[in-house]
């Protein structure tokens, strides 16, 4: 009964260091996103997948890499972190097909580049 | 993409009901109305749907009006838990990538 699992949950970096975000997914879905959240915003797609081997940008795919080898794995990755990317980022899976169906969020990864 | 307009924020005492209002004006007649909510700390959660017709669950009541433009999440006992920020969200495309964020209502709940 895990639903969406995100590691690490905390991370400091310094700029220019690389880093993966891993999200794990136990429900079988086969969408999954990536999102990031700023201080007094909403959150903002980065990347997504609409299953196994897939890929997709968002709104703010720069300077992030993603891939989804697995079903149940997507992993968010930084090669050279920069302050900007400052932020907490957010997993998120749901079944495929129609517009309601709702969609499933980790708990988030509070990311610090200093 | 359709736009929702929500207050900034919301004050409700605990046990009473809270009417969280959400305007979508230039909805279209194949949007679903989403809500979710974000508790301190945490991602956001799944709170209710809807198309047209009013709507219950366990978390909240979504009463829609007739002609679209506006909805009400309803949480009928306000408990200090359910202090969050409240995102009213259109779900206007087919396909994966259908859900976009404003900045939501935050609602305090006062003891």
């Amino acid at each position: 009964n895990a639903g969406v699992t995100q590691t690490p949950k905390f991370r400091v970096l310094k700029t220019g260091q690389s880093m993966t975000l891993l999200c794990a997914q136990d429900m079988n879905h086969e969408y999954m996103y990536w999102y990031r959240q700023d201080p007094g915003m909403g959150l903002r797609l980065i990347h997504y997948s609409v299953g196994e081997g897939t890929t997709a940008k968002g709104e703010v795919p720069d300077g992030y890499n993603v891939s989804r080898l697995k079903k149940q794995n997507f992993l968010l990755g930084l090669e050279s972190a920069a302050p900007s990317q400052t932020s907490v980022y957010f997993c998120a899976s749901r079944v495929q097909g129609a517009r309601y169906y709702g969609y499933t969020f980790g708990s988030g990864t509070r990311l610090t580049v200093v | 993409d359709a736009k929702t307009t929500q207050p900034n924020s919301m004050e409700s005492n605990e046990e009473e009901p809270v009417h969280l209002p959400c305007n979508h004006s230039t909805i279209s007649g194949t949007d679903y109305i989403h809500w979710y909510r974000q508790l301190p700390s945490q991602g956001p959660e799944y709170v209710i749907h809807g198309l047209t017709s009013n709507v219950n669950n366990r978390m909240a009541s979504l009463a829609i009006a007739e002609d679209r433009k506006s909805s009400t999440l309803i949480l009928h006992r306000a408990t200090l838990r359910d202090a969050a920020v409240y995102y009213c969200i259109l779900s206007t495309r087919t396909g994966a990538n259908n859900l976009f964020f404003g900045t939501g209502t935050r609602l305090t709940v006062i003891p």
